[in-house]
């Protein structure tokens, strides 16, 4: 079964750091672009960035409300997918998705984990 | 950034009944690659969001056929042609054409 868990998550006093991990199983996760999206509390959904396969460089993307603060990495080794989430503010309280693509020519992305919820706050 | 919005923003429908739902990008959604990337997302209540369609109209796997998907350019629908108690939920539209990749605000659809 192709199946991805999130982890990491918590309560973090605004300015410091968090690193979430996105377990894959199933699946050859080394051919697979990943990508992390969030959703605040009763809010839609929000894209964070995504990480390409090393097949195609292992090169990342980033929305603006998170570039320069958040950084994806990826452990084909370990089948795990990492988001570094730094200097976070409250606004950045959310559940917290990681998916596997977009695939291919196709741009799907599925499944999705459960999500780890990550709460800002003093 | 590429807007998209849904409307309705809510859909109470009975039971067996169809639903539709109206996905609108602030601009053409084709790639240069001829592809359009546009998919849509159901969410239950208290889940994760599940992909439904892909590229507009692909149903994607275990994806029942009573969900469909048509459009082009910056319009797109999402059709539901006998809604049943497990389609409740929110569904959202969302473009992977351009970056950063943006969703629809969804539709909450439920039941009468």
């Amino acid at each position: 079964e192709v199946q991805l868990v999130e982890s990491g998550g918590g309560l973090v006093q605004p300015g410091r750091s968090l690193r979430l991990s996105c377990t894959a199983s199933g699946f050859t996760f080394g051919d697979y672009a990943m990508s992390w999206f969030r959703q605040a509390p009763g809010k839609g959904l929000e894209w964070v960035g995504f990480i390409r396969s090393k097949a195609y460089g292992g090169t990342t993307g980033y929305a603006a409300s998170v570039k320069g603060r958040f950084t994806i990495s990826r452990d084909d080794s370990k089948s795990i997918a990492y988001l570094q989430m730094n200097s976070l503010k409250t606004e950045d309280t959310a559940v917290h998705y990681c998916t596997r693509g977009p695939y291919g020519g196709a741009a799907w992305f599925d499944p999705w984990g459960q999500g780890t919820l990550v709460t800002v706050s003093s | 950034d590429i807007v998209m919005t849904q409307t309705p923003l809510s859909s109470p429908v009975t039971l067996g009944q169809p639903a539709s739902i109206s996905c609108r990008s602030s601009q053409s959604l084709v790639h240069s690659d001829g592809n359009t990337y546009l998919s849509w997302l159901q969410q239950r209540p208290g889940q994760p969001p599940r992909l439904l369609i892909y590229k507009i109209s692909n149903r994607f796997s275990g994806v029942p056929d009573r969900f469909s998907g048509s459009g082009a350019g910056t319009d797109f629908t999402l059709k539901i042609t006998r809604v049943e108690a497990e389609d409740v939920g929110v569904y959202y539209c969302m473009q992977v054409t351009q970056f950063p990749w943006t969703f629809g605000q969804g539709t909450k659809v439920d039941i009468k």
